[in-house]
């Protein structure tokens, strides 16, 4: 089985300060983990992955996510929030082991940063 | 990067009527599709996944007499709500799985409204 917890529905930052966005997983074997994006009315968009290898991965508009096995977290950040980053980010989980290439995602996590 | 588009990108119908949003992978193939629900701040909730040629898999509680499922090419799915009502009112979003890079892409979404 797997699950993906965002514990956060709301996230409120101010311009320029670094922002976090935190997302834990659970998976029987190991983890292939996405952030994605929407923004209103729109579908979602790819951020970044980690499939395996550097625990810091880099993707879209600055963001990068950093995955700890020990906690099993996978949070997403970036050093200097913009307002344009005001939007709905999801977290989601695939068991590489389980055979399924579904993905969960979890509830989202609205991001709000202030000018 | 590859594209995934979603036809029409807004539809207004009545109740009672039927509703077909059509999904194309513009430049790849995809043998597999999602299709998913979104609730007004909440996360996706898959309701379907189809390969092409065969029958849809509905998940649990997702009637499939209502939402008729059709996967008839590589880069076509469609999703017809049949005899609509209000409360099917929903942002429905299509996610198509690139069969060479094995990689999901997003469709932007159709917001459905009956009245």
């Amino acid at each position: 089985a797997q699950s993906v917890a965002q514990p956060e529905d709301q996230v409120n930052v101010a311009e320029g300060n670094p922002l976090t966005v935190k997302c834990t997983y659970s998976v029987s074997g190991n983890p292939y983990l996405f952030w994605y994006v929407q923004y209103p009315n729109r579908g979602l968009q790819f951020l970044l992955k980690y499939i395996t290898g550097d625990n810091l991965v880099k993707g879209s508009y600055g963001f990068e996510a950093e995955f700890n096995k020990s906690q099993t977290s996978f949070h997403l950040k970036k050093p200097s929030a913009l307002v344009s980053d005001s939007a709905l980010y999801f977290c989601a989980v695939r068991d590489m082991s389980g055979g399924s290439y579904i993905p969960t995602f979890g509830r989202g996590t609205s991001l709000i940063v202030h000018p | 990067g590859a594209v995934v588009s979603q036809h029409p990108s807004w539809v207004i119908c009545k109740s009672g009527t039927s509703v077909k949003i059509e999904c194309r992978s513009l430049d790849f193939q995809a043998t597999t599709m999602f299709w998913y629900r979104q609730f007004p701040k909440q996360s996706l909730m898959l309701m379907a996944t189809s390969n092409e040629g065969s029958k849809a898999t509905y998940e649990q509680g997702v009637e499939k007499d209502k939402f008729l499922i059709n996967h008839a090419s590589l880069t076509l799915s469609t999703l017809t709500v049949t005899s609509a009502h209000p409360e099917d009112s929903s942002f429905y979003i299509c996610s198509a799985r690139d069969s060479g890079r094995g990689e999901q892409y997003f469709g932007p979404g159709t917001r459905l409204t009956v009245t």
